[in-house]
C-alpha cells in the first residue's frame, strides 16, 4: 500500500540555524505534498504544500523541494526560532483518486535551542 | 472565521463502553475526513465524506467503528464496545472542495480517547 517515510525522527538545532526534514513516498500517482506543524495538544496546521508540477516552493523562511523521479520531497526551515519547535509531518495524496486522503509520515520532533 | 471544532476534547471510557465523537467542520466545506493518531505517530485515514455521502471507509479498523454525516455538515464517529487499542487522538479535517481537487485539509484539535 501507500507509504511515506520521514527522517529524522528528532532534530535539534541552535536558534538561527537551518533545519531540513526529508520524506520519501511509494505511490507514483501521488501529486500533492503538504507539510503540517503540530504543537502539543493541537491539531496539525498546514505550513506549506507543493504540487507535482512544481519542483520548489518558498514562503518566507520555509521552502519545500520535490523530486518526482526519486519520489523525494524535503522541508527546509531557515533562521530557525524557538517558536518553530514542534512536530512536523509530511504527507502525500493523489487528488485524482477515489478520495484526497492524506498518507502521513511518522513525524519529526524539531527542537530549536535558544 | 471559525475553524474545525471537535467535542469532547477528552474522553475516558471503560472497556466495552460505546463512545461518540463529534466534528463541526468549517461552514460550507464539502469534504470531511476522520483520522486516527496513535501516540508518537502520524495521523492515519479512517473515512471520508463528500457532503452526506460516505465515499470511502477503507480505513475503519473494524465494524465497531461507524461514522455518519446525515445533513452534510456535522459528523459523528461512533465506536462501539471500545477496546484498549482504540486509545488514540481522533482528528477531523474538512476541505472546501469535493474529491478530485487539490485542496487544503483543515484539522480540528482532536479528541483524545483513553480506554481503561
Amino acid at each position: 500500500g501507500e507509504n511515506v517515510e520521514q527522517h529524522p525522527s528528532t532534530l535539534s538545532v541552535q536558534e538561527g540555524d537551518s533545519a531540513v526534514i526529508k520524506c520519501t513516498y511509494s505511490d507514483s500517482a501521488s501529486n500533492y505534498f503538504p507539510w503540517y506543524k503540530q504543537e502539543l495538544g493541537k491539531g496539525p496546521q498546514l505550513i506549506i504544500d507543493i504540487r507535482s508540477n512544481v519542483g520548489e516552493k518558498k514562503d518566507q523562511r520555509i521552502a519545500v523541494t520535490l523530486n518526482k523521479t526519486a519520489k523525494h520531497f524535503s522541508l527546509h526551515i531557515t533562521e530557525t526560532q524557538p517558536e518553530d519547535s514542534a512536530v512536523y509531518f509530511c504527507a502525500a495524496s493523489s487528488y485524482g483518486g477515489a478520495t484526497n486522503k492524506l498518507i502521513f509520515g511518522t513525524g519529526t520532533l524539531l527542537a530549536v535551542q535558544p | 472565521g471559525a475553524g474545525v471544532s471537535q467535542s469532547p476534547r477528552y474522553k475516558v471510557a471503560k472497556r466495552g463502553q460505546d463512545v461518540a465523537l463529534r466534528c463541526d467542520p468549517i461552514s460550507g466545506h464539502v469534504s470531511l475526513f476522520w483520522y486516527q493518531q496513535a501516540l508518537g505517530q502520524g495521523p492515519e485515514f479512517l473515512t471520508y465524506f463528500q457532503n452526506e455521502a460516505q465515499l470511502d471507509k477503507s480505513g475503519l479498523p473494524s465494524d465497531r467503528f461507524f461514522a455518519e454525516r446525515p445533513e452534510g455538515s456535522v459528523s459523528t464517529l461512533k465506536i462501539q464496545r471500545t477496546q484498549q487499542e482504540d486509545s488514540a487522538v481522533y482528528l477531523c479535517a474538512s476541505s472546501l472542495l469535493p474529491r478530485g481537487n487539490t485542496d487544503t485539509q483543515y484539522f480540528g484539535p482532536g479528541t483524545r480517547l483513553t480506554v481503561l
